[in-house]
């Protein structure tokens, strides 16, 4: 069964600054890996979605990565901004052929100007 | 031109009721699903129809019914209501499933009174 899980659960920067975001899986037959952003009161924003094949995806300041054999993906924002105050949630497959994702419960982002 | 739209955006009602959430997408996707998101932020697949075909049926009581009459709709019915439905419930679509990014609404807070 797949579990995901995200830490830090909460994360409070000064604008400027780099940082890197974690999610764990359990079973690594996955076919991809995805980043959302959840804004208050949102839904969620897909922002990266990782192939298996791929170890890496960049999408402007942020880069996400993969590494199916540790079970980690991580999310890595560069010059952090005000306007990334958010929840990051990421989502993987539940594995054996379904078609369900399962999410972390994701980490809550302070940027500070 | 909302990708993904919901309605109601909140829905207040006393337990016992019957109530519906509408969901529509205008990105031609063939895949649509539900989520439940509870007090806690924990995000949670209930359902997924591809092409007006049921995909994913979670364990969920047989009170919460969905119904896609086209691809581009996909509907929440929920019978008798009971306290511990009070939950955000997202809508969201793909194109070709989970391998490709979804696109969410900006969710429908029902609160039961």
């Amino acid at each position: 069964k797949q579990e995901v899980t995200q830490i830090p659960a909460a994360l409070s920067v000064p604008e400027g600054e780099n940082l890197v975001l974690n999610c764990s899986f359990t079973d690594s037959a996955i076919y991809n890996l995805q980043w959302f952003r959840q804004d208050p009161g949102k839904g969620l924003t897909s922002l990266l979605l990782i192939q298996s094949s791929q170890r890496e995806q960049t999408s402007g300041r942020l880069n996400a990565s993969l590494d199916k054999s540790s079970g980690r993906s991580t999310l890595y924002i560069a010059a952090s901004q005000p306007g990334d105050s958010a929840t990051y949630l990421c989502a993987a497959p539940a594995g054996g052929g379904s078609e369900k994702l399962v999410f972390g419960k994701g980490t809550k982002l302070t940027v500070n100007p | 031109d909302t990708a993904v739209s919901q309605t109601p955006k909140y829905l207040v009602t006393q337990m016992g009721n019957d109530k519906s959430i509408k969901c529509e997408q205008n990105l031609g996707h063939d895949t649509m699903y539900w989520y439940k998101q509870d007090s806690k932020k924990f995000l949670k697949i209930m359902f997924s129809y591809n092409n007006k075909e049921l995909i994913i049926n979670e364990t969920v009581p047989n009170r919460f019914s969905p119904k896609s009459p086209d691809k581009a709709h996909l509907n929440l019915h929920i019978n008798s209501l009971e306290l511990g439905d009070s939950a955000v419930y997202f809508c969201a679509s793909s194109q070709g499933g989970w391998v490709q990014p979804q696109h969410f609404g900006d969710g429908t807070r029902l609160s039961i009174l």
